[in-house]
């Protein structure tokens, strides 16, 4: 285990549902980051925290909105997705002396989620 | 066994031959380059970094080559186990022109037969 969980492990959804993907670092790192792996091609930075605020966006559509509340809990809130949003979704952490989300991370085993 | 990274995504060997699996990046700039490690089911899993100032890095059955003239990032598995067998990333790092986030390569699959 590298000490970074995420909820749920599977996930199947409609594209007019609403749902939540939670990560949880016991770690005590101060960043956090979501990535999309989806098959065939490299992971695809979506989201980076540093200590609690949102350091990076990369052109991510509005259907996805993260939320950080601390430094130990990440959630990725879903709204509307497409089928080309299904995917692995990965959470990772990792220590960010700089507070510029730049420090060696650490990966949960993602949840797999299918839009119908 | 050898893979050219982006062009042969999987790669076969022999339990107990030697696994070489290559990474060429664009970026003269980045500074740092991890492999990562991803079995099935699971995300992926730190396995050696190495800092633009080595060429060379070892850990435990692994060492990672860097050569910066031509761009290019090797992972070497010695001795490899069916345990190995999983994909393989190379992830770049630019430090100052690219915020410091990582660039992750496609992958390799790594495939052991006993």
């Amino acid at each position: 285990e590298t000490g970074v969980t995420q909820t749920p492990r599977h996930l199947v959804m409609g594209m007019t549902n609403k749902k939540s993907l939670k990560c949880e670092q016991h770690l005590g790192h101060n960043a956090m980051y979501w990535y999309k792996q989806s098959a065939k091609k490299p992971l695809e930075l979506m989201f980076v925290y540093s200590l609690e605020e949102r350091v990076e966006n990369n052109s991510v559509p509005s259907r996805f909105s993260p939320e950080c509340p601390n430094s130990s809990h990440l959630f990725l809130h879903l709204h509307t997705l497409q089928p080309e949003d299904s995917a692995l979704y990965l959470c990772a952490s990792s220590q960010d002396p700089e507070g510029t989300g730049r420090g060696e991370q650490y990966f949960g085993p993602g949840t797999r989620l299918l839009v119908l | 066994g050898e893979s050219v990274g982006l062009h042969l995504p999987t790669l076969s060997v022999q339990e107990g031959d030697n696994s070489i699996i290559n990474c060429a990046y664009s970026n003269s700039a980045s500074d740092y380059f991890i492999w990562y490690k991803q079995e099935s089911g699971k995300g992926p899993q730190f396995i050696i970094d190495i800092r633009s100032n080595m060429d060379k890095r070892q850990g435990q059955r692994v060492t990672v080559l860097l050569n910066k003239t031509v761009k290019h990032l090797s992972l070497q598995i010695a001795a490899t186990q069916p345990g190995d067998s999983a994909v393989y990333f190379c992830a770049e790092r630019d430090l100052y022109n690219q915020g410091g986030k990582l660039i992750f390569g496609q992958g390799t699959e790594l495939s052991v037969k006993p």
